[in-house]
């Protein structure tokens, strides 16, 4: 059972525009959504996060949507340049119980061309 | 403030071997996650170690074992080694109470 569906599985976006990841969740105990993103040969790196009391989170040119009834979340990266060409993995966690671990969805790969 | 720290960084090994992987997480983290990342199966969790006791586990086989010591460093072991275990092994060092997981480079472990 896939509890976070992520989508699209790749994505090119010309350098300056606008990149988005979707992802989905099925566990409603879920209240803790970060966003990571990995370079080849690199471990993933905490990028942004966001918890179900706002909808909205933004970071310089990083946001992430929140949509609690719909149980979807979106990372949108403005002004894409080619140095955000990586893997971006979104996941779900929930932080108060005793089932403390990250769910992750299955990745997506982001190339922007210059 | 020095990041998640794992050795070693390469490890190749043969069937039926065993392994040893060390993490040391963020000095004041006493929570220590271990994901596995495979291109076929993605990043699934392993175990999570918080005071020295395993909190939590994945659906691996009991061939996947871990432990914490009182400073919160962590190693895993796998013994009998399989092809298939050949993937990248990833520690995650928290706080627990903030959710934030902070990983280390990752162990790359070839089984021939």
């Amino acid at each position: 059972q896939q509890q976070v569906k992520q989508s699209p599985q790749s994505l090119i976006v010309q350098k300056g525009g606008i990149s988005i990841i979707n992802c989905a969740y099925e566990n409603t105990a879920f209240d803790y959504f970060p966003w990571y993103q990995q370079f080849p040969g690199k471990g993933p790196a905490l990028l942004i996060a966001i918890r179900p009391d706002v909808s909205e989170k933004k970071e310089g040119r990083f946001t992430i949507s929140f949509n609690k009834s719909a149980k979807q979340f979106s990372l949108h990266i403005m002004d894409s340049q080619p140095g955000d060409s990586a893997t971006y993995f979104c996941a779900a966690l929930n932080s108060g119980g005793s089932n403390y671990k990250l769910t992750f969805g299955k990745g997506t790969l982001l190339t922007v061309n210059p | 403030k020095a990041g998640v720290t794992q050795t070693p960084r390469y490890l190749i090994k043969t069937r039926g071997q065993q392994v040893t992987l060390s993490c040391s997480p963020i000095s004041g983290h006493r929570s220590v996650s271990w994901y596995q990342q495979t291109p076929g199966q993605g990043l699934q969790f392993l175990f999570e170690y918080f005071s020295e006791t395993q909190r939590n586990k994945g659906n691996f086989p009991g061939r996947f074992s871990g432990r914490q010591f009182s400073n919160s460093r962590s190693e895993m072991n796998v013994s009998t080694l399989e092809l298939g275990d050949s993937a990248l092994y990833l520690c995650a060092s928290s706080l627990r109470e903030s959710g934030e997981q902070f990983f280390g480079p990752g162990t790359r472990l070839t089984v021939l």
